[in-house]
C-alpha cells in the first residue's frame, strides 16, 4: 500500500477484555515496530520484527501482551484482559531496512484505545 | 542506558519568528539522531535524520537541525515559522548496536500565534 495501514482506528474494550491491533505495513519494508504513546508522552517502544523474527520484544510491558507477524507482512498485537492503564495509543512503523536503527521509519495513524 | 531528553514541553511563537526546538540525548556509541513532527490525530513524519558527515542537516518544510557532539545536543531551528507548523515535534536516536529500537523524547509542543 502507499502508506502504513492501522486498524481499528479507535478501540473501546471493557476491562478484561482481549483486543487485537493490525497493522499492515509498506510492501517490502523489513522491519516493523510497535510503540505505546501515552497521553502528552512520546512512543515507547515494544516491539520489533525483522521480516517474520520478533527480535526484540523487550518493551511488551507484562506477558498480556503478544505480537505476531507470520508472514513477514502484516502484524497484530494483541492485549488479553486489558486494563485501565493499556489505555493509549498504538502506534506501528515500518522500514525498509533491516538491522540497526538507521533507517526512516514510516508511521500509521495509529490505534487508540480505550478501556473502560 | 540510551535517552532522549526534551526539556521544553510547550513552545509559544508568533508567525514568522524563529524557532529551537531542544533536544539531548545520551548514547555510548556514534548516534543516528532524528526528528519527526506528529499533527493531531497523524502518524509521525520524519523531518530530517542525521548519520554522520555535515552536522548542519536539511529537512523537510524549512527545518534544519545542528549536531553537536561535545553538547549531546540535536537541536531542531526554523528561521520563520508558519502556522501550519503547529504540531508535536519528537526527537528520536537510532540505536546502531545490539537491540534494534528507536528511542523518542518526550516531545515538545509547538503552538503558533497569528
Amino acid at each position: 500500500g502507499a502508506g502504513v495501514s492501522q486498524s481499528p482506528r479507535y478501540k473501546v474494550a471493557k476491562r478484561g477484555q482481549d483486543v487485537a491491533l493490525r497493522c499492515d505495513p509498506i510492501s517490502g519494508h523489513v522491519s516493523l515496530f510497535w510503540y505505546q504513546q501515552a497521553l502528552g508522552q512520546g512512543p515507547e517502544f515494544l516491539t520489533y520484527f525483522q521480516n517474520e523474527a520478533q527480535l526484540d520484544k523487550s518493551g511488551l510491558p507484562s506477558d498480556r501482551f503478544f505480537a505476531e507477524r507470520p508472514e513477514g507482512s502484516v502484524s497484530t498485537l494483541k492485549i488479553q484482559r486489558t486494563q485501565q492503564e493499556d489505555s493509549a495509543v498504538y502506534l506501528c512503523a515500518s522500514s525498509l531496512v533491516g538491522g540497526a536503527g538507521t533507517g526512516e521509519l514510516f508511521f500509521g495513524e495509529g490505534s487508540r484505545l480505550t478501556v473502560l | 542506558a540510551q535517552s532522549v531528553t526534551q526539556p521544553d514541553i510547550h513552545i509559544t511563537v508568533s508567525e514568522g519568528a524563529s524557532l529551537e526546538l531542544r533536544c539531548n540525548y545520551s548514547y555510548g556509541a556514534t548516534p543516528y539522531l532524528f526528528w519527526y513532527v506528529q499533527s493531531p490525530g497523524q502518524g509521525l513524519q520524519l523531518l530530517l535524520k542525521y548519520f554522520s558527515g555535515d552536522t548542519l542537516v536539511q529537512g523537510i518544510k524549512g527545518f534544519e537541525a545542528e549536531f553537536k557532539r561535545s553538547q549531546s545536543s540535536f537541536n531542531l531551528r526554523k528561521p520563520s515559522v508558519h502556522w501550519s507548523d503547529a504540531a508535536e515535534y519528537f526527537c528520536a536516536v537510532g540505536t546502531t548496536s545490539g537491540t534494534y529500537k528507536y528511542i523518542f523524547g518526550t516531545g515538545t509542543r509547538l503552538k503558533v500565534l497569528a
